[in-house]
């Protein structure tokens, strides 16, 4: 079984440019995460999905971000205008409790911004 | 809020060795901690620890919870190079399903 997919896994723009980060949880997976990994902060959680609504976006830095869900298989985050303190790696992961080990998450292989 | 702290932040040592990681937490109505392994890419799941005193173990990595004192170690046996990795570790409480991670420990296992 495929694990979770994001797309892209490098990215490279300037400030202001608008950027958008995909996810493709595993299948059957009911829970979704966006969490952002930098040196200073570690890895952060920054909005979690359950059946594709938003449950908990306390971590969502600013304004500035945004995130969707619209069906079980995709979601999206989104920064719109970048800067470069936006510069760090996003992990997309997913779970479920409907089977066991709960509370695991299975993390995406990452996608790497780079805000110039 | 929740909080971990691992400690040591950094640990080199030689092929062969065996190493304790630690962790700490500060959880209101903990439910769980868990540790991942990183490499060059997306944290892995190694263990889920829910109950106290009770050793998970995996090959040559083992890992308790202490629920008491508010901790977990790591325990990683006849270290090899493979085993370098940052492993973090991350607990949740009941009531919401975000996991939060400590800073996680570097280590570095030298030929």
């Amino acid at each position: 079984d495929a694990g979770v997919i994001q797309s892209p896994r490098h990215e490279v723009t300037e400030m202001g440019q608008e950027v958008t980060l995909r996810c493709k949880p595993i299948s059957g997976h009911d829970y979704l995460f966006w969490y952002r990994q930098t040196m200073m902060r570690g890895l952060e959680l920054l909005i979690y999905f359950n059946n594709n609504v938003p449950i908990d976006d306390s971590g969502m830095p600013e304004d500035r971000f945004s995130a969707k869900m619209p069906n079980a298989s995709f979601s999206t985050l989104k920064i719109q205008p970048s800067e470069p303190r936006d510069s760090a790696v996003y992990f997309c992961a997913s779970s479920t409790r409907l089977a066991p080990p709960l509370d695991t998450q299975y993390f995406g292989p990452g996608t790497r911004l780079t805000v110039l | 809020e929740d909080k971990v702290v691992q400690s040591p932040l950094s640990l080199v040592v030689h092929e062969g060795d065996t190493v304790t990681l630690n962790c700490s937490y500060e959880v209101t109505n903990f439910r769980s901690l868990l540790w991942y392994k990183q490499e060059k890419k997306a944290p892995t799941f190694l263990f889920m620890l829910t109950s106290s005193g009770i050793e998970k173990k995996s090959g040559r990595l083992s890992s308790i919870l202490d629920k008491k004192e508010l901790f977990s170690i790591l325990n990683i046996t006849a270290t090899q190079t493979g085993d370098s990795a940052v492993y973090l570790c991350a607990v949740t409480h009941f009531g919401n399903e975000k996991l939060t991670f400590g800073t996680g420990t570097r280590l570095t296992i030298i030929p």
